[in-house]
């Protein structure tokens, strides 16, 4: 059981670039999210998925962009990456269907925009 | 803005004491969690608070909430060097979001 899996683990892109961030979770979770961690800032929660078919801005949406595939997947698109966006990225998944429904993490996508 | 805030954001205590961490938010909530992240790692639930909630224990955790004042905080008893992490609240709203505060970083002195 993977749980949640995240690729690239390390990514270094140049000013204007692009790249996809891949998420994928098998514990069949309703919810899914992306949130960035910078130093002493904790996390900041990007964009998130309630469901299959839906996408909702977080705090930091600018710059992002995101795709729930399927219930497994959701991906975040930077289309012209900027060095602001250099940081540890994480996505976590959520079940919804009973009471104590916590997140579940990936373990990280570390990018660096020069 | 971040919803949730920890306080304070770095603490050092001897093994064996115990440490206690406080979180204020800002708007109403379904419920307020803590996790634990280890240097380099991604992070892991630890307890979970319903709002309806003032106290809840788990192992060495103990964690109360206050709705009147906003405000949540974990008590870590006996502490070991393997507490050594950085603690995050995180609450969820109707909407279902969930925003972190931007952490404690604990440090347990041998």
């Amino acid at each position: 059981n993977a749980g949640v899996t995240q690729t690239p683990k390390f990514q270094v892109l140049k000013t204007g670039q692009s790249m996809t961030l891949q998420c994928a979770q098998d514990m069949n979770h309703n919810s899914m999210y992306w949130y960035r961690q910078d130093p002493g800032m904790g996390l900041r929660l990007i964009y998130y998925s309630a469901s299959e078919g839906t996408t909702d801005k977080g705090e930091v949406p600018n710059g992002y962009n995101v795709s729930r595939l399927n219930k497994r997947e959701f991906s975040l698109r930077l289309e012209s990456a900027a060095p602001s966006q250099t940081s540890v990225y994480f996505c976590a998944s959520r079940w919804t269907g009973g009471a104590a429904n916590v997140l579940t993490f990936g373990a990280g996508s570390r990018l660096t925009v020069l | 803005s971040q919803q949730g805030e920890e306080d304070p954001q770095a603490l050092s205590i001897q093994e064996g004491e115990n440490a206690t961490m406080n979180c204020s938010y800002k708007t109403s909530i379904n419920n307020l969690q803590w996790y634990r992240q280890n240097s380099g790692r991604g992070l892991v639930h630890l307890i979970l608070i319903r709002s309806n909630e003032r106290e809840k224990h788990s192992g060495r955790l103990r964690v109360t909430l206050d709705t009147s004042k906003k405000s949540s905080s974990l008590l870590i008893t006996a502490s070991r060097a393997a507490d050594t992490a950085s603690y995050f609240c995180a609450t969820r709203n109707r909407d279902d979001k969930i925003i972190f505060g931007k952490g404690t970083r604990l440090h347990i002195l041998p």
